[in-house]
C-alpha cells in the first residue's frame, strides 16, 4: 500500500466549477500535511499547508481529518490557470534532523480546467 | 535570486556510463535533497543533506552517491547508469527553521538506454 494515495484523475472541469480532491495517508504518526502544485514538466511548488481546523486561501480550502487519515482540497470558481497536477504531501517516516523533514508525496491528481 | 538551479536540464546516457548532476541554491539554506519522479509514483527521496559536509540516505539511495562540499551545492552521482534510473530528478532545499516548505529546482530529465 502506498503511504499517500490520491485519485490520479484526470479531472476535466469547466471554468467556474468547484472541484474537490481527496487523499489518504497510512502513517498515523505524520505530523504535517501539505498540498503542492506541479505544472506540466515543471517543479513542484507549495500551494498550502493543511491544518486540523481547516484553512482557506482565496478560492482554495484544505481540510484534514486525522481520525480517518484523510486530506482534501477544494477549489472554487476554477480558472484556466488552475490546470496542473496537485500533490498531496505528508511528513514521512524518514529524516527528522533539526527541522529537516522527509516529505512523502502522493502521485498527484491531474486537473484540467476547460474554457 | 536564482533560487535552486540544476544542470544539466536533459541528458541521455548509455547503460554503464557515469555522470554527475549539479544542484545549486543561493538562498543560504541548510538542508538539501535529491528526489526522483517516475510516472504514476510520487517523488521519492534519494539522498539528503542537513549541512555542509554531511549526507544521508533517503528512501531509494541504491545506485547513487552524493556530496556536499559547499553549502550551496549538492551533487548527485550515478557511477554506472542503468535503464531503471531513467527518471526526472529534482533537487530541493529548505531553510534551517522550516524543513516543510521545500524549494525545488527545475529538474533534470535523464534517459538511460
Amino acid at each position: 500500500r502506498k503511504e499517500v494515495e490520491q485519485d490520479p484523475g484526470p479531472f476535466n472541469v469547466p471554468e467556474g466549477a468547484t472541484v474537490a480532491f481527496n487523499c489518504t495517508y497510512s502513517n498515523s504518526a505524520s505530523q504535517s500535511f501539505f498540498w503542492y502544485r506541479q505544472d506540466c514538466r515543471k517543479e513542484p511548488k507549495l500551494l498550502m499547508s493543511v491544518y486540523s481546523s481547516g484553512n482557506e486561501d482565496g478560492r482554495f480550502t484544505a481540510q484534514l481529518n486525522r481520525a480517518s487519515q484523510y486530506i482534501s482540497l477544494l477549489i472554487r470558481d476554477s480558472k484556466l490557470s488552475d490546470s496542473a497536477t496537485y500533490l498531496c504531501v505528508v511528513t514521512g517516516r524518514g529524516i527528522s534532523s533539526g527541522s529537516a523533514r522527509q516529505l512523502t508525496f502522493g502521485s498527484g491528481t491531474q486537473l484540467t480546467v476547460l474554457p | 535570486n536564482a533560487g535552486v538551479t540544476q544542470t544539466p536540464k536533459f541528458r541521455v546516457l548509455k547503460t554503464g556510463q557515469s555522470m554527475t548532476l549539479l544542484c545549486a541554491q543561493d538562498m543560504n539554506h541548510e538542508y538539501m535533497y535529491w528526489y526522483r519522479q517516475d510516472p504514476g509514483m510520487g517523488l521519492r527521496l534519494i539522498h539528503y543533506s542537513v549541512g555542509e559536509g554531511t549526507t544521508a540516505k533517503g528512501e531509494v539511495p541504491d545506485g547513487y552517491n552524493v556530496s556536499r562540499l559547499k553549502k550551496q551545492n549538492f551533487l548527485l552521482g550515478l557511477e554506472s547508469a542503468a535503464p531503471s534510473q531513467t527518471s526526472v530528478y529534482f533537487c530541493a532545499s529548505s531553510p534551517w527553521d522550516s524543513g516543510y516548505e521545500q524549494y525545488f529546482g527545475p529538474g533534470t530529465r535523464l534517459t538511460v538506454t
